[in-house]
C-alpha cells in the first residue's frame, strides 16, 4: 500500500524568504514521487518528479526536492518565495514508472506575504 | 508537451438529471485515464481508472452505476453522473499518463465544476 502525509496544511512566508513544504511517504515498493501545484479553480501543474534517478530533483519556477529514502521524505523547497507562488501544493506517490494511479497528499496551502 | 482537455469547464444541472463530462488527450494516445473528484479546500480523491476497450475500475466506495465511465477511443474518456444530487456537486478532474523518457507523467485536465441544484 502507498500513502502520503503532508505535514503542514498551511504555510505562510514573506516574499523573498525560503519555502519548505514537507512530505513523507509510505510505499511497499520503489515509488515515483511528484509535486503538483494548483492555483485557484485551475488544473494541476507538475512541478517536479522523482523516478529513481538523481535524488535531488530540480523543477520549474526554482523549486527543488530531495528524495531521502532513509527518512521516507520528499520535501519541496525554494530559496526565495515569489507572490505568484501562492497556491495549493500536492505531494503525490505512485508506483515506480508513474503510469498507474496517483495517491495524493492532503495538500499544503502556501501563502506569500509582501 | 502533452495536453489534456475537459468539457465542459463548468455545468449547472437540476437534481435528478444526468451530466456527461468529457476528457480528451489532445496530442497523444491514452489507453488509461483517471478520474478524480475534489471537494472545496480538499485534496483529489481517485474515483476510477478508465480503460480503453474494457470496463473501468472503480475505487472502493464509488458507485459504478452512478458514475458511468466510457473510454470509447484512445483519446476520449467520458464520465456521466447519473441522477445527480446536490452532494455530487464537486470539481471533477481527469488525468492521462504520458511517456516522458523512461517514465510516465500524469497530465491533468483543467477540471469541470459541477453544481447540482
Amino acid at each position: 500500500a502507498q500513502s502520503v502525509t503532508q505535514l503542514d496544511s498551511h504555510v505562510s512566508v514573506s516574499e523573498g524568504t525560503p519555502v519548505l513544504l514537507r512530505c513523507n511517504y509510505s510505499s511497499s515498493y520503489s515509488p515515483s514521487l511528484f509535486w503538483y501545484v494548483q492555483h485557484p479553480n485551475k488544473g494541476l501543474q507538475l512541478l517536479l518528479k522523482y523516478t529513481s534517478a538523481a535524488t535531488l530533483v530540480k523543477g520549474i519556477n526554482g523549486f527543488e526536492a530531495e528524495f531521502k529514502k532513509s527518512e521516507t521524505s520528499f520535501h519541496l523547497t525554494k530559496p526565495s518565495a515569489h507572490m505568484s507562488d501562492a497556491a495549493e501544493y500536492f505531494c503525490v506517490v505512485t508506483n515506480s514508472g508513474g503510469y498507474n494511479k496517483l495517491i495524493f497528499g492532503a495538500g499544503t496551502r502556501l501563502a506569500v506575504h509582501p | 508537451g502533452a495536453v489534456v482537455s475537459q468539457h465542459p469547464s463548468w455545468v449547472i444541472c437540476k437534481s435528478g438529471t444526468s451530466v456527461k463530462i468529457e476528457c480528451r488527450s489532445l496530442d497523444f494516445q491514452a489507453t488509461t485515464m483517471f478520474w478524480y473528484r475534489q471537494f472545496p479546500k480538499q485534496s483529489l480523491m481517485l474515483m476510477a481508472t478508465s480503460n480503453e476497450g474494457s470496463k473501468a475500475t472503480y475505487e472502493q466506495g464509488v458507485e459504478k452505476d452512478k458514475f458511468l465511465i466510457n473510454h470509447a477511443s484512445l483519446t476520449l474518456s467520458t464520465l456521466t453522473v447519473t441522477s445527480a444530487h446536490p452532494e455530487d456537486s464537486s470539481f471533477y478532474i481527469c488525468s492521462a499518463p504520458y511517456r516522458a523518457g523512461n517514465s510516465y507523467e500524469q497530465y491533468f485536465g483543467p477540471g469541470t465544476r459541477l453544481t447540482v441544484t
